[in-house]
């Protein structure tokens, strides 16, 4: 089945700075989803990616379809130490099959 | 709106013994998932629904696990008997069809001693 790789593991960052993590898979996928996840909650959908090549935003989190269909990043502009977490990417490659990355820790240093 | 509802939140129950697992869905979504989610193994799908029938039940582990949608409001999730390897937490999400984004419950998290 299609394997999907999340980089990085994790990120030490001051508040401010600028974040990119993504997401890359061994065969296309047609949705691209980022979450969030905090700490004893459940994952929080930050934005849904339908068509190759789309770029959405949300805020300060913007996100992109690849074109190969095969990768996504989520970029998060001029972090806050609220954007501390685990992200997660997802992809769904038909009905009923989607792969969640392993996560990428985020640390906001104030 | 309400989210996804999970109850209970904590469960601590002892190896041998029957544990159940509640969510209810988003109102109007057609389509439930449960997961599984531990260090290990990270986000683990188990089984999904649609329009209340079980699609794909290929990520129940083994048949002590059982998952049941009786209808559009209610799902279980039922491990019969426990074991520790079960301890992780599990979440339950639905959407607006299966192919739209999920969205997930608070999750339960089962300590199985």
């Amino acid at each position: 089945g299609q394997q999907l790789n999340q980089s990085p593991q994790s990120m030490f960052i001051q508040e401010g700075e600028d974040v990119s993590m993504n997401c890359t898979s061994s065969s296309i996928f047609n949705t691209w989803l980022w979450y969030k996840q905090d700490p004893g909650e459940g994952p929080v959908l930050l934005i849904a990616l339908y068509k190759a090549g789309e770029l959405t935003s949300n805020g300060r989190l913007t996100a992109q379809f690849g074109i190969t269909r095969k990768d996504s990043f989520l970029n998060i502009s001029a972090s806050i130490p609220s954007d501390v977490g685990i992200y997660f990417c997802a992809g769904r490659y038909n009905n009923n099959d989607m792969r969640f990355g392993a996560g990428t820790r985020l640390t906001v240093k104030p | 709106d309400a989210g996804v509802i999970q109850s209970p939140r904590h469960e601590v129950t002892e190896m041998g013994q029957e544990v159940t697992l509640r969510c209810k869905p988003i109102s109007g979504h057609n389509s439930l998932f449960w997961y599984r989610q531990t260090m290990m193994r990270g986000l683990e799908l188990l089984i999904y629904f649609n329009n209340n029938v079980p699609i794909d039940d290929s990520g129940m582990p083994e048949d002590r696990f059982s998952a049941k949608m009786p209808n559009a409001s209610f799902s279980t999730l039922k491990i019969q008997p426990s074991e520790p390897r079960d301890s992780a937490v599990y979440f339950c999400a639905s959407s607006l069809g299966a192919v739209n984004a999920q969205y997930f419950g608070p999750g339960t998290r089962l300590t199985v001693t």
